[in-house]
């Protein structure tokens, strides 16, 4: 079974299009992240949700926004996509302040 | 802020070589340290953690002590293997943060037969 689930897992798309990348987690848990991660393994937290409520939101343009419709989902939706959102994205989850996050695959998101 | 610094990649060995990762770390107080471990192709896993000064946190061969006095949670394995080929991330959770996680750089370890 898998715990944290993306899709897609490829993403191409053209600059100034609007997508969206969905996340699932069947582990439980309360609390859902975002991160890209650039070309260079780097990896940024975008967002945390807790219970359905946002706790983190670091400086991430406001084309970008989350969505979490229960625990078990987090979604992000990307308006006008631009060449530098090229990137990895990685959904994760956790429990509460349980040290461990549990990563998705992550979705390859090529803008053209 | 708080912040991780990790040795730069990317690292060549042989099979059964020794390896060693250095990480350290700036932050309030004292925090959780991990090292996850990303595969090819997959999203990060946890490898090891520890949670409080001179902890030993250990898991498939690898090792890594949290150290207070040096501010460091280098990571160790006695005898690498092609399989352990991969970008290794150190991450810090400070005591105070929630579930925040601050991770280091990443470094690509790459272990030729």
């Amino acid at each position: 079974d898998t715990a944290v689930s993306q899709t897609p897992k490829y993403l191409v798309t053209q600059m100034g299009n609007d997508k969206s990348i969905k996340c699932e987690q069947n582990l439980g848990h309360d609390t859902m992240y975002w991160y890209k991660q650039d070309s260079k393994k780097f990896l940024k937290i975008m967002f945390s949700y807790n219970n359905k409520e946002l706790i983190i939101n670091e400086t991430v343009p406001n084309r970008f926004s989350p969505k979490s419709p229960d625990k078990a989902h987090l979604n992000l939706h990307i308006n006008s996509l631009e060449l530098g959102d090229s990137a990895v994205y990685f959904c994760a989850s956790s429990q509460g302040g349980s040290h461990e996050q549990f990563f998705g695959p992550g979705t390859r998101l090529t803008v053209l | 802020g708080d912040s991780v610094t990790q040795m730069e990649g990317p690292v060549t060995l042989s099979e059964e070589a020794f390896l060693t990762i250095n990480c350290t770390y700036t932050a309030t107080g004292y925090p959780s340290l991990f090292w996850y471990v990303q595969y090819p192709g997959e999203g990060l896993q946890l490898l090891l953690k520890a949670t409080k000064a001179d902890d030993k946190g250990s898991n498939k061969g690898f090792e890594a002590t949290y150290r207070k006095e040096t501010t460091s949670f280098h990571l160790e394995k006695g005898s690498v293997q092609v399989s352990d080929s991969a970008v290794y991330f150190c991450a810090l959770k400070p005591l105070t943060s929630g579930s925040r996680l601050t991770f280091g750089e990443g470094t690509q370890l790459t272990v030729n037969p």
